[in-house]
């Protein structure tokens, strides 16, 4: 069964960097998978698309400060140089023949 | 710009029924596959349904599947979602969320709430 699992939270500083991580379920290690953000209040944004090979392709608009990788069945989001802004839900998504997946997300505080 | 534009949220009774539309402009929609993703109060991103660009793979997920229906309309860049027996647990923010050509979501709409309840 196609699953991917993100830990629940995570808190990094004004001006860090954080990493946010979404495990693909067993017998998915290969499988791309895209990063949304979904701020407060508002609807999820596009970030990235992230392949197997930590090759990604971001979405219109995402800064810089935003970059994906990966390893073995783990996809990372990195944030650097944190801003009051990046304070949002985060979730990994995946796709398989006949379905589309969801992360369970991840809360970011930015302290 | 890509945008998409949900409609037809509101309060409906339990077994009740809702259309749910979804305006799209900005790109050529009869090129891409679209789906609905809900989101139920306080909760994370759930997938409801998938459509390719010609209708002809329609795609549910278990918790819809024989009471969703749904479907587009290539000539009026729209898409829509017909929701049938509708139960509590349906109560949610529905978007309307479109296909990059390499199968991710890549845009989303503003969503739309409709709430199930007597």
């Amino acid at each position: 069964q196609l699953v991917l699992t993100q830990s629940p939270s995570a808190s990094a500083s004004l001006g860090a960097s954080v990493k946010l991580t979404c495990t693909l379920s067993s017998g998915h290690s290969s499988y791309a998978i895209a990063w949304h953000q979904q701020q407060p209040e508002k609807g999820p944004r596009y970030l990235m698309k992230l392949n197997s090979d930590g090759s990604h392709k971001k979405g219109d608009g995402i800064p810089d400060r935003f970059s994906g990788s990966s390893s073995g069945a783990e996809r990372y989001l990195t944030i650097s140089s944190l801003q009051s802004e990046d304070e949002a839900d985060y979730y990994c998504q995946t796709w398989g023949t006949d379905i589309r997946v969801f992360g369970g997300g991840t809360k970011l505080t930015v302290l | 710009e890509v945008q998409l534009v949900e409609s037809g949220g509101g309060l409906v009774q339990p077994g009740g029924s809702l259309r749910l539309s979804c305006a799209a402009s900005g790109f050529t929609f009869s090129s891409y596959s679209m789906n609905w993703v809900r989101q139920a109060p306080g909760k994370g991103l759930e997938w409801v349904s998938y459509i390719n660009s010609g209708s002809s793979t329609l795609y549910y997920a278990d918790s819809v599947k024989g009471r969703f229906t749904i479907s587009r309309d290539n000539a009026k860049n729209s898409l829509y979602l017909q929701m049938d027996s509708l139960r509590a647990e349906d109560t949610a923010v529905y978007y309307c969320a479109k296909d990059s050509s390499s199968w991710d979501i890549d845009y989303w709409g503003q969503g739309t709430l409709v709430t199930v309840s007597s």
